[in-house]
């Protein structure tokens, strides 16, 4: 089985720039989600999808990031302008159920690193 | 916001011991407890879960102890091989949600 695919690997960038990431999730899983990981930390959700509906956005900073989820499949996170704390590792994540409350792995790609200069 | 506290931050251990990596949670809707391993260039991968209704769970050389009324959790990682030199992540996932706050991790070293 394949497993959650993310693009580019590495991106560096300007500050002011925009820049875009890429997330193909495992076939079949309903949930998708978006983490930050800065260096020395661990990741921090940004923005969860269920199918293509979103389901949580809270920790979206929305003034600059923005995601959506083509047809309940692919996504991309938008990043427009980019500031320097923004340098960190973009995870997406995708888990199979669409409902329930027990204990739902999460499966993660390889991740973004994004430097902002 | 709900926080899990992770410690030590960073571990050097001999091959054949044994690597302990502590978390500590603070808000009590937290229904599931899993642990996820990281090597560089890698996204976590799920290592071991336990829900709070049970005090020990095993897999192979990793158990995970957790201790209801004290709101902690541990991995412990017996016969350390230096392949499992990598950064450990403690979680903890909301009750009623998907959501998981991690903890900051603990890179660990395992020397021959």
């Amino acid at each position: 089985e394949a497993g959650v695919a993310q693009s580019p690997r590495y991106k560096i960038i300007e500050k002011r720039q925009s820049v875009a990431f890429w997330c193909n999730p495992i076939s079949g899983h309903a949930t998708l989600y978006w983490y930050q990981q800065i260096l020395g930390q661990g990741p921090k959700l940004l923005i969860q999808f269920q199918n293509n509906g979103v389901v949580d956005d809270s920790q979206l900073p929305k003034d600059r990031f923005s995601a959506e989820r083509l047809k309940g499949v692919d996504s991309t996170l938008k990043i427009q302008p980019a500031k320097l704390e923004d340098s960190a590792v973009y995870l997406c994540a995708s888990s199979p159920r669409a409902s329930g409350t027990t204990f739902n792995e999460q499966f993660f790609g390889p991740g973004t690193r994004l430097t902002v200069l | 916001q709900q926080q899990v506290k992770q410690s030590p931050q960073s571990l050097i251990v001999q091959k054949g011991g044994i690597s302990i990596i502590n978390c500590a949670y603070e808000n009590t809707a937290f229904d599931y407890f899993p642990w996820y391993q990281q090597f560089p260039g890698k996204g976590p991968a799920l290592l071991i879960a336990i829900r709070p209704d049970v005090s020990e769970k095993k897999e192979g050389r990793f158990t995970i102890s957790f201790n209801k009324s004290a709101k902690q959790f541990s991995l412990h990682i017996m016969d350390s091989q230096p392949g499992d030199s990598a950064t450990y992540f403690c979680a903890a996932k909301g009750a009623g949600s998907y959501q998981l706050t991690f903890g900051k991790g603990t890179k660990l070293s395992v020397i021959p």
